[in-house]
């Protein structure tokens, strides 16, 4: 079995201020991991995933990310927030199907809003 | 070229139709999805097919029947439409069905039953 829980639905930080998304899964085998992002009246675009290569994941627009196994965490990271960051912030988790399922299961998003 | 492209963008809808939203991918990959999005944003699966072949079906109604009939395409067609379809479908694909792989969402329908 597999789930991701996402810590606060909505976040607001002020431009130029750190990012922290919080996201924690539960697995039952070793998982792989992905940040996705949704802007407004759009599909979801990959901003970075974990595949066991190494422990912090760097992604598109300055985002990152760390693998913690023993807090089983994975939280999103960015140093300077933009404007253009607001948007929706899916974690996802997948185990495939030798984990008994299979495709992404999602958190249920958080809201990241961007003060001027 | 969009990688992965929907039609219809919109879909308004009487309850008791039946419809069909076309998903089409260019990326020559092996698995295709559908997504389910409700209201409050959350995404579920509903269906995974990997070479025209129907992998998972989470509980689904089954009044929403997904066809491939090649490769490149993934349609779902739902009868007997109700209210509580009423969401955004989003169609997603990779290269294989290996845990690891990036998939690619398109730009979503968003269904509308009155």
């Amino acid at each position: 079995a597999q789930s991701v829980t996402q810590l606060g639905s909505h976040v607001s930080v002020s431009e130029g201020a750190l990012v922290l998304l919080r996201c924690n899964y539960s697995s039952s085998v070793p998982p792989y991991l992905f940040w996705y992002v949704q802007y407004p009246n759009q599909g979801l675009q990959l901003l970075l995933k974990y595949t066991s290569a190494a422990t912090l994941v760097k992604g598109i627009n300055g985002f990152e990310a760390e693998f913690k196994k023993s807090e089983t965490s994975f939280h999103l990271t960015k140093p300077s927030a933009h404007m253009s960051d607001a948007a929706e912030y899916f974690c996802a988790v997948n185990i495939g199907p030798e984990g008994g399922a299979d495709g992404l299961t999602f958190g249920k998003g958080t809201h990241l809003i961007i003060q001027p | 070229d969009t990688a992965v492209s929907q039609t219809p963008k919109y879909l308004v809808t009487q309850m008791g139709n039946d419809k069909s939203i076309k998903c089409e991918q260019n990326l020559g990959h092996d698995t295709m999805y559908w997504y389910k999005q409700d209201s409050k944003k959350f995404l579920k699966i509903m269906f995974s097919y990997n070479n025209k072949e129907l992998i998972i079906n989470e509980t689904v109604p089954n009044r929403f029947s997904p066809k491939s009939p090649d490769k490149a395409h993934l349609n779902l067609h739902i009868n007997s439409l109700e209210l509580g379809d009423s969401a955004v479908y989003f169609c997603a694909s990779s290269t294989s069905t290996r845990p690891y792989n990036e998939q690619f969402f398109g730009p979503g329908t968003r269904l509308t039953v009155l």
